[in-house]
């Protein structure tokens, strides 16, 4: 079945580039999301790739998608403290419209001063 | 603020209870969908509603009912509850068509 999965923490210095990974198993996904949560909030949208593009950037965020490997990976430039979160890859479920998501379990991204 | 309001932000009730979620989605989103976040199942899709009808169904269990109103608001009803329906149940609105924004959830604690 459809299944994300991507590692569950990722630790590093304030300034640094993170990168937090995932792969998809649905080859048919139309859309790829990257989502963060902060404590006691939802989830918040930070942006999303259409699955006929490879890279898409914004700010200090960009989106790699190599589609053979059904790899996805999100790119922090100059990560701050503020960036500490769980980030969530998603793939839009076969089928459905664009809100019926598969998500991963989350990564948890810890940015150390 | 993503606009989508989700009340009560937190409940507690026993098991074999029935409690209703409500949410109300962003101005003019006609789409509402129920997650479901725990942790072992992480972030579940649950089920759907476009303008007033079902859309689509997810994981949503057979206790478990949804409902949108005219005004588009919306309502998850949860009914003989285990003690494993305890999770954050998450509220999300869109435009057809487009990406989702959250609500910042109802904790649900079953005891």
């Amino acid at each position: 079945g459809e299944d994300v999965e991507q590692s569950l923490f990722l630790s590093v210095r304030e300034g640094d580039s993170s990168v937090i990974n995932c792969t998809y198993t649905d080859s048919s996904s139309t859309y790829l999301y990257w989502y963060k949560q902060e404590p006691g909030a939802g989830l918040q949208l930070l942006t999303y790739i259409f699955s006929n593009m490879d890279m898409k950037q914004d700010q200090r965020l960009t989106v790699l998608l190599n589609k053979k490997d059904k790899h996805l990976s999100l790119r922090i430039a100059d990560t701050q403290t503020g960036d500490s979160a769980i980030y969530f890859c998603a793939e839009s479920i076969r089928g459905g419209s664009q809100g019926n998501l598969i998500f991963g379990k989350g990564t948890k991204l810890s940015v150390k001063p | 603020d993503s606009g989508v309001t989700q009340t009560p932000k937190h409940l507690i009730t026993a098991t074999g209870q029935r409690v209703t979620l409500r949410c109300s989605p962003r101005s003019g989103d006609l789409s509402v969908y129920w997650y479901q976040q725990s942790l072992d199942q992480g972030l579940q899709f649950l089920i759907q509603y476009y303008n007033g009808e079902e859309r689509a169904k997810g994981n949503i269990l057979e206790r478990f009912s949804a409902q949108q109103f005219p005004d588009l608001h919306s309502e998850l009803n949860l009914s003989s509850l285990e003690l494993g329906d305890s999770a954050l149940y998450f509220c999300a609105s869109s435009v057809e068509g487009r990406s989702l924004h959250f609500g910042n959830g109802t904790r649900l604690t079953v005891t």
